[in-house]
């Protein structure tokens, strides 16, 4: 079975201040992995997503994550936080066709 | 090229009833999927229809149905609401269910009370 662990359920940073999200997964093949963004009252937005090859990978927004396989973990960063970067983050593993498995979601917070 | 849209925005529904959600997927995306976010939580997985067909199904009891159409829109139905049916119902398009590669689109998501 495939899971994913987002550790802290809310993280708050200052504006202009490193973020830093943590999503740690667990799945029995190679898993491809995605982080999306959900503003208030609204879906779901792609962020990135790893599938194979380059570890790192460039996001929207600013956004990046880095594929680490001895770590089981795929943590979101952006150098420089935003306002506009308030918002719940989920983490997602995708090892069958057809579904994708989020994590219980981090509540990000800027203050100014 | 519009995004996937949901209807209705909102719906209150009481227990014993059924509903009906609507989607319509991107345009060109043949594959829609179904999820259930309640307060607090991440989507959890409903099924899943690829080509009119349903290919694959989460951990949710029969009443929990769906159709896909020759258009690929969609709809998702649940008969028999209980309280714990109150959620917000996200539906995802992809351009080929069964591509572990292929993004999920999600569309702003239908949010159901039920009283």
């Amino acid at each position: 079975a495939q899971s994913v662990t987002q550790l802290g359920s809310h993280v708050s940073v200052s504006e202009g201040a490193l973020v830093l999200l943590r999503c740690n997964y667990s799945s029995s093949v190679p898993p491809y992995l995605f982080w999306y963004v959900q503003y208030p009252n609204q879906g779901l937005q792609l962020l990135l997503k790893y599938t194979t090859g380059a570890t790192l990978v460039k996001g929207i927004n600013g956004f990046e994550a880095e594929f680490k396989k001895s770590e089981t973990s795929f943590h979101l960063t952006k150098p420089s936080a935003h306002m506009s970067d308030a918002a719940e983050y989920f983490c997602a593993v995708r090892s069958g066709a057809q579904k994708l498995v989020f994590g219980q979601g981090t509540r990000l917070t800027i203050n100014p | 090229e519009t995004g996937v849209t949901q209807s209705p925005t909102h719906l209150i529904k009481t227990r014993g009833q059924q509903v009906t959600l609507r989607c319509s997927s991107q345009s060109g995306h043949n594959t829609v999927s179904w999820y259930q976010q309640a307060l607090g939580q991440g989507p959890q997985f409903i099924f899943q229809y690829y080509r009119e067909e349903e290919n694959g199904r989460g951990n949710f009891p029969p009443r929990f149905s769906g159709l896909q159409f020759p258009n690929y829109s969609s709809e998702l139905n649940v008969n028999a609401l209980e309280l714990d049916d109150s959620a917000l119902y996200l539906c995802a398009s992809s351009l080929e269910g069964s591509r572990r590669e292929e993004t999920q689109y999600f569309g702003p998501g239908t949010r159901l009370l039920v009283l």
